[in-house]
């Protein structure tokens, strides 16, 4: 069966300052991962995802995730944060080579913008 | 484009009534979704259509819950009777056919009293 982890169900930075959010997996077949993004009130925005190829992937908004499978990881950075990337964060796992599979998310990381 | 349309945004009911919502999913995309998701958790997948077939509701409660997606389009969720623990967002979700990843409507916010 396949499980996130986010390390950190809240996380503060400073405006300006990187961002760090931290995802692990867990999958028996190689992994389709997903960053998704929560605004209050809204449903998900896909912020970016990792198939095949390339391990270091960019998102929308300047974010990127970096997938490394000997760590089982896919965490999500951003050099300079803005106010607005105040907002929940979740990582998505799916087990299927064909994409249209049950996705499996983390328990969500708010993310706070300090000014 | 317009994106996935769910209604009504908000629903507060007493326990024990019925309710239902709606969802209009992006033209093309055969894949539809329904997701909970509780109060500060990540959504749980509820079931899931190919065009018009149930595919996978295997997270579905069945005594009380139930979905259909006549002709393959529109979908429908429905609680009867509603209980408290209810409460919560429901998503609907559409994607195309062996597509990576889903695009989400804005939810159904339930509150039940």
């Amino acid at each position: 069966a396949q499980s996130v982890t986010q390390l950190g169900s809240h996380v503060s930075v400073s405006e300006g300052a990187l961002v760090l959010l931290r995802c692990n997996y867990s999958s028996s077949v190689p992994p389709y991962l997903f960053w998704y993004v929560q605004y209050p009130n809204q449903g998900l925005q896909l912020l970016l995802k990792y198939t095949t190829g390339a391990t270091l992937v960019k998102g929308i908004n300047g974010f990127e995730a970096e997938f490394k499978k000997s760590e089982t990881s896919f965490h999500l950075t951003k050099p300079s944060a803005h106010m607005s990337d105040a907002a929940e964060y979740f990582c998505a796992v799916s087990e299927s080579n064909f994409g249209n599979e049950k996705l499996t998310f983390g328990t969500g990381t708010r993310l706070t913008i300090i000014p | 484009e317009a994106g996935v349309v769910q209604s009504p945004r908000y629903k507060i009911i007493e326990k024990k009534q019925p309710v239902a919502f709606w969802c209009n999913p992006i033209s093309g995309h055969n894949t539809l979704y329904w997701y909970l998701q509780n109060l500060g958790q990540g959504p749980e997948l509820l079931i899931r259509y190919e065009n018009e077939e149930a595919v996978d509701d295997s997270q579905l409660p069945k005594d009380r819950f139930s979905a259909e997606r006549l002709k393959g389009v529109d979908s429908t969720l429905k609680i009867q009777p509603a209980e408290l623990g209810d409460s919560a967002v429901y998503l609907c979700a559409s994607s195309l056919p062996h597509g990576v990843g889903y695009t989400f409507g804005s939810g159904t916010r339930l509150t039940v009293v």
